[in-house]
């Protein structure tokens, strides 16, 4: 099983431009989320989504987009990079339930410049 | 809303010392309890979860962690650390539905060194 597969693995931008972060499960996850880490800051949630078609904000939702056309997918686009965004970037799912856990990507390193 | 605070940001032990890292949580009603591990240069991995029952729960590679709900605390331990612990562990809550990708709260992480 591939689990949850990130692209790419490293990037670097310029400050201003755009790119989308890649985000695909193969588990049949209802739930999906993206995270940034940060030295000492630990993993703070980025957006989530319940399903296809519905998303929300975590805690730090500036700056990122996201949407859920499929259950498989949960694209992170950054419209105009900053180099506040250079970071780790964790993509994780779950299925729905009261009693679950998350699996993560194996993380897109990014670094603005 | 709900935070995750984790004593100790490095901790440095010999092969072989017993290991305990700090976590408290502060939110009202009832959470799910995870404990992962990163390993250097790779993704979250889980070590142990709580979500309701016997409060002492073993995990993977010999690790447990003890819910105490009069301290919100779910500390994690293992007796007898070895070099290949080195890694960078994490203490998470949900207090939603479950332990999904749909809220995960962190702390900020320990940094554990293992020394030969």
């Amino acid at each position: 099983n591939a689990g949850v597969t990130q692209t790419p693995k490293f990037q670097v931008l310029k400050t201003g431009q755009s790119m989308t972060l890649q985000c695909a499960q193969d588990m049949n996850h209802e739930y999906m989320s993206w995270y940034r880490q940060d030295p000492g800051m630990g993993l703070r949630l980025i957006h989530y989504s319940v399903g296809a078609g519905i998303t929300d904000q975590g805690e730090v939702p500036n700056g990122y987009n996201v949407s859920r056309s499929t259950t498989e997918d949960f694209p992170l686009r950054l419209l105009s990079a900053a180099p506040s965004q250079t970071s780790v970037y964790f993509c994780a799912s779950s299925y729905r339930g009261q009693i679950t856990e998350a699996f993560f990507g194996q993380g897109t390193r990014l670094t603005v410049v | 809303a709900q935070s995750v605070s984790q004593h100790n940001h490095h901790v440095i032990l010999s092969e072989a010392a017993s290991l305990e890292l700090g976590c408290n949580y502060s939110y009202g009603g009832t959470v799910n309890l995870f404990w992962y591990v990163q390993y250097p240069g790779q993704h979250l991995q889980l070590l142990l979860k709580y979500f309701s029952g016997d409060p002492l729960v073993k995990g993977i590679k010999g690790f447990e962690a003890e819910f105490i709900k009069s301290k919100f605390s779910f500390n994690l331990r293992k007796p007898s650390v070895q070099w290949s612990d080195t890694a960078e562990y994490f203490c998470a809550v949900n207090p939603y539905s479950g332990g999904g990708a749909d809220g995960l709260t962190f702390g900020k992480g320990t940094h554990l060194i293992i020394q030969p």
